[in-house]
């Protein structure tokens, strides 16, 4: 397996839901990161993760929880949000001892 | 804190020109700078990248250059091709910021065939 996969692809959700973004790879990255991107916009960094642990949090508000359960896996969960945070969220991932950042496809996100 | 402008936000060439989008950063000390390309609801995909301790380097029909001294890099992409159409970022590692890349704003090129 040599990508970063994202589920679900699209998703649209209430203000008032809660939902789960995942994201998995099995190539034995280390660091793993969720960016969000609006339209026409660089991705801009939300979390990092470093063996497991949350090292970067960029002052996300805190309807954004984000989860790694193990090495593999990383979830954000999502909690009263609002229509501006509708977005691309994009997870990438590096392996250990490289800068490179590996995207997954993303999660188009639309909140109403 | 750190920034990363490019340039230009839009280009666009006729088929078989080359293409070439410029980026400065702020931060002397940083050291690696990939270019991701993204095509229309795809995500964005690593081309190439260079550190700093090389001043140019060449895959096929890309190639990057980066000039230390005036904080500058640049993606250049020869015989373009229509498939070559999409937005291009370009990124920096910043050396006081952990594993972060802080993004340019991206350059949509498009080729007219």
């Amino acid at each position: 397996d040599t990508e970063v996969t994202q589920t679900p692809k699209h998703l649209v959700m209430g203000m008032t839901n809660k939902k789960s973004l995942k994201c998995e790879q099995h190539m034995g990255h280390r660091a793993m990161y969720w960016y969000k991107q609006k339209a026409k916009k660089p991705p801009e960094l939300m979390f990092v993760y470093s063996y497991e642990k949350l090292s970067i949090n960029e002052s996300v508000p805190s309807r954004f929880s984000p989860e790694c359960p193990n090495s593999s896996l990383l979830n954000l969960h999502l909690h009263a949000l609002q229509p501006e945070d509708s977005a691309l969220y994009l997870c990438a991932s590096t392996r250990p001892g490289s800068h490179t950042q590996y995207f997954g496809p993303g999660t188009r996100l639309t909140v109403l | 804190g750190e920034n990363v402008e490019q340039h230009p936000s839009t280009l666009s060439v006729q088929e078989g020109d080359s293409a070439v989008i410029k980026c400065t950063y702020s931060d002397s000390a940083s050291n690696y700078f990939p270019w991701y390309k993204q095509e229309l609801g795809k995500r964005p995909q690593l081309i190439i990248d260079i550190r700093s301790n090389v001043g140019e380097k060449k895959d096929q029909r890309i190639a990057v250059t980066l000039n230390k001294t005036a904080k500058h890099f640049s993606l250049h992409i020869t015989e373009t091709q229509p498939e070559d159409s999409a937005v291009y970022f370009c990124a920096a590692r910043f050396n006081n910021a952990g594993n972060m890349l802080t993004f340019g704003g991206g350059t949509r090129l498009m080729v007219k065939p």
